[in-house]
Parts: C-alpha cells; sequence; structure tokens
C-alpha cells in the first residue's frame, strides 16, 4: 500500500519561492512524480524523480530523498497563473506497470 | 484528437441507475488508467489496462464497478446500482509505450458524475 502526505493548503506571494513538501511511505518504490491541476482541469505532469537528488526544470524544481521517504516541489518567482493543486505521486516496481498513487494534493493561492 | 476524450463530460443520475462513462485515450497509447477523484480529494486509483487486459483492478471500491477496453482503445468504466457516494469526477489517462522512464499520464478532463 502507499500512504503519501502533503500538506492541504498554502499561500505564497507574487515574485516569491514556495516549497511544497510530500513524505511518503510504500513497498517497492520507483519513482516520484509530481503534477499540476488547475481548478476544474486535468492534471500534467510536471516532474519525475528516481533517484536522488535535484532536477531542475525551469521556474520548478523537484528533489528526492528516498531514504528518508521524502520530496519537495520548488516554485520560484511565483506567478498568479501558479495559483493551482500540486499532486504529489508515486509509483511502485511492478513490471511493466505505470500506474500512480496520488496524494490528496495542496492547493496553492497565490497573492498580489 | 489530440488528447485523451472523455464523455461524457457531465452525469447527473438517480441512485440505483447505472451509468457508463467512455474514454478515448491518445492514438498509440497502450496504457490506460482510470482515476476517481471526490471532491477535495486526492486521486483514487481505480483500474489500468495494458492493451485489452486488466492486469490491476485492486482499486475497484465494489463489485458494482467494472471496466472493459476493446481493440486497445476505446475503455467503459460501468457504474450499476449507482450510490451517492459514488459521486465524484472520473478521470482517464493513457500513456505511450516505453514509457516507465518518465511515467507521464496523459489525462483527460473527467466525467463528472453526481448521483441524487
Amino acid at each position: 500500500g502507499q500512504n503519501i502526505d502533503q500538506p492541504t493548503e498554502m499561500t505564497a506571494t507574487e515574485g516569491a519561492i514556495v516549497q511544497i513538501n510530500c513524505t511518503y511511505q510504500t513497498s517497492g518504490f520507483n519513482g516520484l512524480f509530481w503534477y499540476q491541476q488547475h481548478a476544474g482541469e486535468a492534471p500534467t505532469f510536471l516532474s519525475y524523480n528516481v533517484l536522488d537528488g535535484l532536477e531542475e526544470k525551469g521556474r520548478f524544481s523537484s528533489f528526492l530523498s528516498r531514504s528518508k521517504g521524502y520530496s519537495y516541489l520548488l516554485l520560484k518567482e511565483l506567478q498568479m497563473k501558479d495559483s493551482a493543486s500540486y499532486l504529489c505521486a508515486v509509483r511502485e516496481g511492478e513490471t511493466g506497470a505505470n500506474n500512480l498513487f496520488f496524494g490528496t494534493g495542496t492547493r496553492l493561492t497565490v497573492i498580489p | 484528437g489530440a488528447g485523451v476524450s472523455q464523455s461524457p463530460s457531465n452525469k447527473v443520475t438517480e441512485k440505483g441507475k447505472d451509468v457508463e462513462l467512455r474514454c478515448d485515450p491518445i492514438s498509440g497509447h497502450t496504457a490506460l488508467y482510470w482515476y476517481r477523484q471526490s471532491l477535495g480529494q486526492g486521486l483514487e486509483f481505480l483500474i489500468y489496462f495494458q492493451g485489452n487486459s486488466a492486469p490491476d483492478k485492486s482499486g475497484l471500491p465494489s463489485d458494482r464497478f467494472s471496466a472493459e477496453r476493446t481493440g486497445g482503445s476505446v475503455s467503459t468504466l460501468t457504474i450499476q446500482r449507482t450510490q451517492q457516494e459514488d459521486s465524484a469526477v472520473y478521470l482517464c489517462a493513457s500513456s505511450p509505450p516505453g514509457s516507465r522512464g518518465s511515467g507521464e499520464l496523459f489525462f483527460g478532463e473527467g466525467s463528472r458524475l453526481t448521483v441524487l
């Protein structure tokens, strides 16, 4: 099974930096993913980590520590359009399976 | 179409009725996934297909839920004798062959089901 925890809500100021944390407990870990979901829309892929360390992609970075069961998503130079839910998801190591197990999501509100 | 297509986008039904939700994945995507998202909740995994077979049905909440996929393409999620707790957005996603490296799932807009 999976146990994925992330904060329910966060608020940050336009132009600032925000870090959204995710902790997980799972068997056969084989990757951690972050998705963005705007209200009423489909989730879209942001990042993927399978090895420890930081993956940077423009204003967004994602970090993973497998030994600690911990990841964070870092958003820099926040823009109003970044207001959305951010979903942390883990994949377990079943052969041929790519199904992801999601946390409840963190709703980020960016204020002027 | 260019993306994952789901229908209907909205469905209101009476308790006890059966409903069918349809998902048309991106052409060439071999894997297809169904998730459920209740109000204020995360995505709950229901079932996934590799081709026409479903290796993992562990997420289906009860025997009222079933899904099939034919021709390695369109999938139908059927909920029999709907209950009010079935009210949620049902999301479908697909992924192409060899996608385990990135793990990217491509989601549809979802079907919002309301059971009165």
